[in-house]
């Protein structure tokens, strides 16, 4: 158990429809990051936060949102979504956000668009 | 683009042999690499990582090699055991904080 938690577990919606996932990361870190895994594909980096503010965004799509807040959970809001948007979707915290600190990985979300 | 690629999607071992996975990079400004592991129903979880200032990093039965010149990482894990069986992602870093991970390798040992 990494520490980090991941909420729904699954996700099941259709087309056009907007979803959000929720991550807890472990206790005293203060970075948090999302994933986007999709069908035998790597883990694409999103978005990461830190202690609130955004500190570096990735492949993002413009449909996609995401915010941390003052207790440090974070959101991402994914909207008008597509089946491609299908995926397996991984929230990781680190201490701080810094390349060295080791990021951990909650179980993922997975969403399936129908 | 791919920056970082794992060219071998599986790879299969006896138990108590060497696992060699691979991983190149195409762009010259990583400079921090990292190993994760993940099982069925699980996020990753960080192996073993190594800085481009060094060559080697072990760590008990896991050892990653960097060849800067090639632009090629591989980790070695000696011996195998079935409980190693998973997927296995390399990951890079420039300066930003972005880690960019390869499709992975997915590893069976055989007992």
């Amino acid at each position: 158990d990494s520490g980090v938690t991941q909420t729904p577990k699954h996700l099941i919606t259709a087309t056009g429809q907007r979803v959000t996932l929720r991550c807890s990361p472990r206790s005293g870190d203060l970075s948090v990051y999302w994933y986007q895994q999709s069908l035998d594909q790597g883990l694409q980096f999103l978005i990461q936060y830190y202690n609130g503010e955004e500190r570096a965004k990735g492949n993002i799509l413009e449909r996609f949102s995401a915010q941390q807040f003052p207790d440090l959970h974070s959101e991402l809001n994914l909207s008008s979504l597509e089946l491609g948007d299908s995926a397996l979707y991984f929230c990781a915290s680190s201490v701080e956000g810094d390349r060295h600190n080791e990021q951990f990985f909650g179980p993922g979300t997975r969403l399936t668009v129908l | 683009d791919q920056q970082v690629k794992q060219n071998s999607p599986s790879l299969s071992v006896q138990e108590g042999r060497i696992s060699i996975l691979n991983c190149d990079y195409t762009n010259s400004m990583f400079d921090y690499f990292l190993w994760y592991k993940k099982y069925p129903a699980e996020g990753p979880t960080f192996l073993i990582s190594i800085s481009s200032i060094k060559d080697k990093n072990e760590d008990g039965r896991f050892t990653v090699f960097l060849n800067k010149s090639a632009k090629h990482l591989s980790l070695h894990i000696v011996p195998s055991q079935p409980g190693d069986s998973a997927v296995y992602f390399c990951a890079a870093v420039s300066g930003t904080y972005k880690y960019i991970f390869g499709t992975g390798t997915r590893l069976k040992v055989l007992a």
